[in-house]
């Protein structure tokens, strides 16, 4: 059974550096294939994807917040952390963990999709 | 880059009624789209991907058809734990998610 569950502070002030963690079972992330992404929803608004992680410590950022988050692993903890730098206002918003699998193109290009979420954290940011 | 829109934002709807989301994308995307249904304080789930494959446990009453910039997200018949708000994804590595489409009760 595959389970991810986020946990961090609930309240960061501006300027701040938030820093997440996600804690999952039923996979390993030593295990070739597998992935995890970070991705909030701010009250109301839309899903945004933040980062991924791969098996092979292979990372990947949003283009528009690459500069502040930082997205590592601890394997022998089953664990993936998220550190954002900076925030403000804005990065009030759940995030939430998940798995992310690959289907694979005719090219076999992959592409991109979460099937297991956690139930997600929600941090405010204010002073 | 590329967009997502989803029409309508919102829809009343009565059980039993057929439903249709749209998801159109900015450019063409091939099949790389998902689904995702999310209920008030939960966490998303994924009802569908590729387009059209529906994703292990999800009532084959969710169908997704299209490619390219347009794609549907069907409900056959409504039931009452249907009624939540739904996302389109598009699928490649920098996912980008549509604005969501609320289903409520009439």
């Amino acid at each position: 059974q595959v389970t991810l569950k986020e946990s961090g502070p609930a309240l960061v002030k501006p300027t701040q550096t938030l820093t997440l963690t996600c804690t999952f079972s039923g996979f390993s992330l030593s295990t070739s294939g597998k992935r995890v992404s970070w991705i909030r929803q701010p009250p109301g608004k839309a899903l945004e994807w933040l980062a991924r992680i791969d098996w092979d410590d292979d990372k990947f950022y949003s283009t528009s917040l690459k500069t502040r988050l930082t997205i590592s692993k601890d394997t022998s903890k089953n664990q993936v952390l998220l550190t954002m730098t900076n925030v403000g206002p804005v990065d009030t918003a759940t995030y939430y963990c998940a798995r992310t699998q690959a289907y694979y193109d005719t090219n076999y290009y992959p592409q991109y999709y979460f099937d297991y979420w956690g139930q997600g954290t929600l941090v405010t940011v204010s002073s | 880059d590329i967009q997502l829109t989803q029409s309508p934002s919102f829809l009343s709807a009565s059980v039993g009624d057929r439903v249709t989301i749209t998801c159109r994308a900015s450019q063409g995307i091939n099949n790389y789209l998902a689904w995702y249904q999310q209920k008030p304080g939960r966490a998303p789930k994924l009802l569908i991907y590729a387009a059209s494959t529906l994703q292990s446990g999800v009532p084959s009453r969710f169908s997704g058809s299209g490619s390219g910039t347009e794609f549907t997200l069907t409900i056959s018949s409504l039931q009452p734990e249907d009624f939540a708000t739904y996302h389109c994804q598009q699928l490649n590595s920098f996912p980008l998610f549509g604005p969501g489409t609320k289903v409520d009760i009439k």
